[in-house]
């Protein structure tokens, strides 16, 4: 079945680090890739997302190529701020039947000024 | 304002006393789910639902239940809570089944059942 894989936090960076957040995913098809962050105390939000292979999805100073040679979203940001802390969820959708999103388990980020 | 309610943000409840959680979307949206979330496990969907009278199994059934009477309600049904259905719940709605349409979460219900 499908799967997603991010790397595990915590990640802790000063403000203006340059961020990277892995994710590899499984899937069968072409899935539509997905990253969504959740706020302190909220619901999940979409990010940025990308539909098909090459497509760069963008929002926020963030970005992450849809690679599908070696089935990535890597997120990735220039310079990062203190309202950046959130967890980061990476996830697919195959379609179908069921708009079904499979997600990552959330890397948790933290920006300290 | 374009949103995804649900009610009530935070519940404590006692073991196998029946509880529904509420969701309603405004936005005339097809597709609703319900996802819980777990320390460690990420987000895994309960049940979903492609339209009014359609609902489905999600990876993680046992022990909830559904209904999709209107198209902007999709209440949530624990019969008989246990413990393990301790978590944070959160309803989400999409414009269509089709992949690729973003999905809207509501603000979250956090579920405790000693």
């Amino acid at each position: 079945g499908d799967s997603v894989t991010q790397m595990e936090g915590p990640v802790t960076l000063s403000e203006e680090a340059f961020l990277t957040i892995n994710c590899t995913y499984t899937a069968t098809g072409y899935p539509s890739l997905f990253w969504y962050v959740q706020y302190p105390g909220e619901g999940l939000q979409l990010l940025l997302k990308a539909t098909k292979a090459d497509d760069k999805g963008s929002n926020k100073g963030f970005e992450a190529t849809y690679r599908k040679e070696t089935t990535s979203f890597h997120l990735e940001k220039g310079s990062v701020q203190v309202s950046d802390s959130a967890v980061y969820f990476c996830a697919l959708s195959s379609g179908g039947s069921n708009y079904k999103l499979t997600f990552g388990k959330g890397t948790l980020l933290t920006v300290n000024p | 304002e374009a949103q995804v309610t649900q009610n009530p943000r935070y519940l404590i409840t006692v073991t196998g006393k029946k509880l529904t959680v509420t969701c309603s979307q405004n936005m005339n949206h097809e597709y609703m789910s319900w996802y819980r979330q777990d320390p460690g496990l990420g987000l895994r969907q309960i049940y979903y639902s492609m339209n009014v009278e359609v609902t489905d199994k999600g990876d993680v059934p046992e022990g909830y239940k559904v209904s999709r009477k209107e198209k902007r309600n999709f209440p949530l049904i624990l019969e008989s809570p246990s413990p393990n259905q301790t978590s944070l719940y959160f309803c989400a709605s999409s414009l269509s089944y089709a992949g690729g349409y973003e999905q809207y979460f509501g603000p979250g219900t956090r579920l405790t059942v000693t």
